[in-house]
């Protein structure tokens, strides 16, 4: 029963155009959200966070926008550049656990055509 | 800071063996995490810890998954006997209360 769903497992884009990853949840406890970047034989990294009482949340390139009543997430990055490429986790928590026990989805592979 | 250590890197073992990953949390973090990584379901939690305590273990997938903290700067995950279907990166994380975590670069594990 997965939670937090990725349902794109791969995405290209154009250097220099924008990234969209989307993330979906069936959780309505979740109101923490996170995005890891993962590059190969290494360890997810955090990326950007949002809190429910959100809906956006900006860090240079990087925005992540929540849409509380349809349970989605998405991640955009603008303008994509080709360090980009990698493996996004999109991930939740319920914030009465803290950050401790985190879902996370399948992974979208973003590759940028340079 | 060296940050989350996981060793070994690569472990290849036959079915029925005993296998022991092993992790050094980042010094000071109080709460440490133990997930495994398949395509077909993601990054799992398998088990955490809070100040050495075990605290959620309900993602271990069978009585053959153990896991330990006997200290704050070090933990293990045991896998007895082990299977193919074992075959999966096992990551390592930590964390401090209520903060974000940090991955070890994990253990890519193949049992044949």
């Amino acid at each position: 029963d997965q939670q937090v769903k990725q349902n794109s497992p791969s995405l290209s884009v154009q250097e220099g155009r924008i990234s969209i990853l989307n993330c979906d949840y069936t959780n309505s406890m979740f109101d923490y959200f996170l995005w890891y970047k993962k590059y190969p034989a290494e360890g997810p990294t955090f990326l950007i966070s949002i809190s429910s009482i959100k809906d956006k949340n900006e860090d240079g390139r990087f925005t992540v926008f929540l849409n509380k009543s349809a349970k989605h997430l998405s991640l955009h990055i603008v303008p994509s550049q080709p360090g980009d490429s990698a493996v996004y986790f999109c991930a939740a928590s319920d914030l009465n656990f803290g950050n401790e026990k985190l879902t996370f989805g399948t992974g979208t592979r973003l590759t940028i055509i340079p | 800071d060296a940050g989350v250590i996981q060793s070994p890197r690569h472990e290849v073992t036959e079915m029925g063996q005993e296998v022991t990953l092993r992790c050094k949390p980042i010094s000071g973090h109080n709460s440490l995490f133990w997930y495994r990584q398949t395509m077909m379901r993601g990054l799992e939690l398998l088990i955490y810890f809070n100040n050495n305590v075990p605290i959620d273990d309900s993602g271990m997938p069978e009585d053959r998954f153990s896991a330990k903290m006997p200290n704050a700067s070090f933990s293990t995950l045991k896998i007895q006997p082990s299977e193919p279907r074992d075959s999966a990166v096992y990551f390592c994380a930590s964390s401090r209360r209520n903060e974000k975590l940090f991955f070890g670069s994990g253990t890519q594990l193949s049992v044949l």
